[in-house]
């Protein structure tokens, strides 16, 4: 069965400075889509990044790269240069190709906070 | 920009009342879905639907129902409220291609009390 998992509750970053927030995940589908998702203190779910299963190189978006080691089945975000706005709390996701309805299984979030 | 709403940021009911969350989303998407997040379980998919009047179980379904009339409009259904369902529910649309991102409403609060 598929399975997110992320080890952190949480972190604590100095502002400035880069962090890793680690994601591991286990399908059998060859075919499958990572994502990160980022929840302020409002509770608004929003999307980061996106890796595909096949793609070649690692997805990044501005401030936002996401290391993905297909043999390890690990798909970590890195955030460059801390913001304070970057504290919030942070969801892994990943969905199979299969089936085709799009569902989404969640990791159960890391929140980060962003020290001054 | 995609928009999801949802009715209601906080709603509070009594146990066995019967509870409507409505969210619309003005996309055009085909799927929507509704989670629940409670603190250190992420969230977890309750129902889906990636048609009008199609509907889909997810991982949590126990104590809830859904429906779909409209495209752009999808309700859960609490049938008879009970204090385990506090949390927060998180309504989400996406277009049909796998590769979409799915994109959420701002969530509700229910406490049942």
């Amino acid at each position: 069965a598929q399975k997110i998992t992320q080890t952190q509750p949480g972190m604590f970053v100095q502002e400035k400075e880069a962090v890793t927030l680690d994601c591991t995940y286990d399908t059998s589908d060859p075919s499958y889509g990572l994502f990160w998702y980022k929840q302020p203190s409002s509770g608004e779910m929003i999307f980061l990044i996106y890796q595909g299963s096949y793609d070649q190189q690692n997805a990044t978006e501005g401030r936002y790269s996401l290391n993905f080691q297909k043999a390890r089945k690990s798909a970590n975000l890195v955030i460059s240069a801390s913001q304070l706005g970057d504290s919030a709390m942070y969801f892994c996701a990943m969905r199979e190709v299969s089936g085709n309805t799009g569902k989404l299984i969640f990791g159960q979030g890391t929140t980060l906070q962003v020290k001054p | 920009d995609v928009k999801v709403t949802q009715s209601s940021r906080y709603l509070v009911k009594r146990t066995g009342e019967k509870v409507f969350l409505e969210c619309v989303q003005d996309m055009d998407h085909e799927n929507m879905f509704w989670y629940r997040q409670d603190p250190g379980l992420g969230l977890r998919l309750i129902y889906f639907s990636y048609d009008v009047k199609m509907k889909e179980k997810g991982d949590i379904p126990e104590g809830y129902s859904v429906s779909r009339e409209k495209k752009e409009r999808f309700s859960l259904i609490l049938e008879s409220a009970s204090t385990n369902q506090t949390s927060m529910y998180l309504c989400a649309s996406s277009s049909e291609g796998v590769w979409y991102e799915q994109y959420f409403g701002p969530g509700t609060r229910l406490t049942v009390t």
